[in-house]
């Protein structure tokens, strides 16, 4: 069965600041995807960033970076220039490239501190 | 375009009863999952429907089910409720045009105590 595991239940940041939420998961598949949700205290789930398997190249969306490092099964989060807006709930999620049908890790929740 | 929907948004059941909840996918999305979010269990998959069809389905007992509609709307459904099925249930849809996987959107959630 796949696995998900975030290491850090908490983190915080000072505003403007760098911060890394690191994921590891567990897989036999090659062909898989993976994300960051945030889930602010609305409880809305929003996608962050999203990473194909078979891409080397590692995704970025404007603030938020990954590091996806395939052999050693880690997927790591950067927030760079943090805003009291990221705020939340993480979430890391895998999927296998067979079906919308996600695995969670147990989430870590971000603190920004002004 | 409008987001995921989810109806209703809260919801107080007693145990024994059942419960049916709505869920309305992104305009032209045809592939809906439903997921459990207890403070326990974390977020835990149930199942996904594409093209009317179950595709995938989590490790949830019998009691839950679900279906799709031909205009891609999803209902769950839950029968003898227990109170351990006192959750968050979040909907997602996604523009998956056939195999594979692909982003999910994720609706507000319904949240549902079971007294």
């Amino acid at each position: 069965a796949q696995t998900v595991t975030q290491s850090q239940p908490e983190m915080s940041v000072q505003e403007a600041e760098t911060v890394t939420l690191s994921c590891t998961y567990d897989t036999s598949e090659s062909d898989y995807y993976l994300f960051w949700y945030k889930q602010p205290p609305s409880r809305q789930m929003i996608l962050v960033i999203r990473q194909e398997a078979y891409k080397q190249q590692n995704a970025t969306e404007n603030r938020f970076s990954v590091n996806f490092q395939k052999a050693a099964k880690s997927f790591s989060l950067k927030i760079s220039d943090s805003q009291l807006g990221d705020a939340a709930m993480y979430f890391c999620a895998y999927s296998r490239n067979t079906g919308n049908q996600f695995y969670f890790g147990t989430g870590t929740s971000l603190t920004v501190i002004p | 375009k409008a987001g995921v929907t989810q109806t209703p948004r809260y919801l107080i059941k007693t145990r024994g009863q059942q419960v049916t909840l709505s869920c309305s996918p992104i305009s032209g999305h045809r592939s809906v999952s439903w997921y459990q979010q207890t403070p326990g269990q974390g977020l835990q998959f149930l199942f996904e429907y594409f093209s009317e069809t179950q595709r995938n389905k989590g490790n949830f007992p019998g009691r839950f089910s679900g279906r799709q509609f031909s205009n891609s709307r999803s209902e769950m459904n839950v029968s003898t409720l227990e109170l351990g099925d006192s959750a968050l249930y979040l909907c997602a849809s996604s523009p998956l045009r056939s195999g594979g996987t692909d982003t999910q959107y994720f609706g507000p959630g319904t949240r549902l105590t079971v007294l």
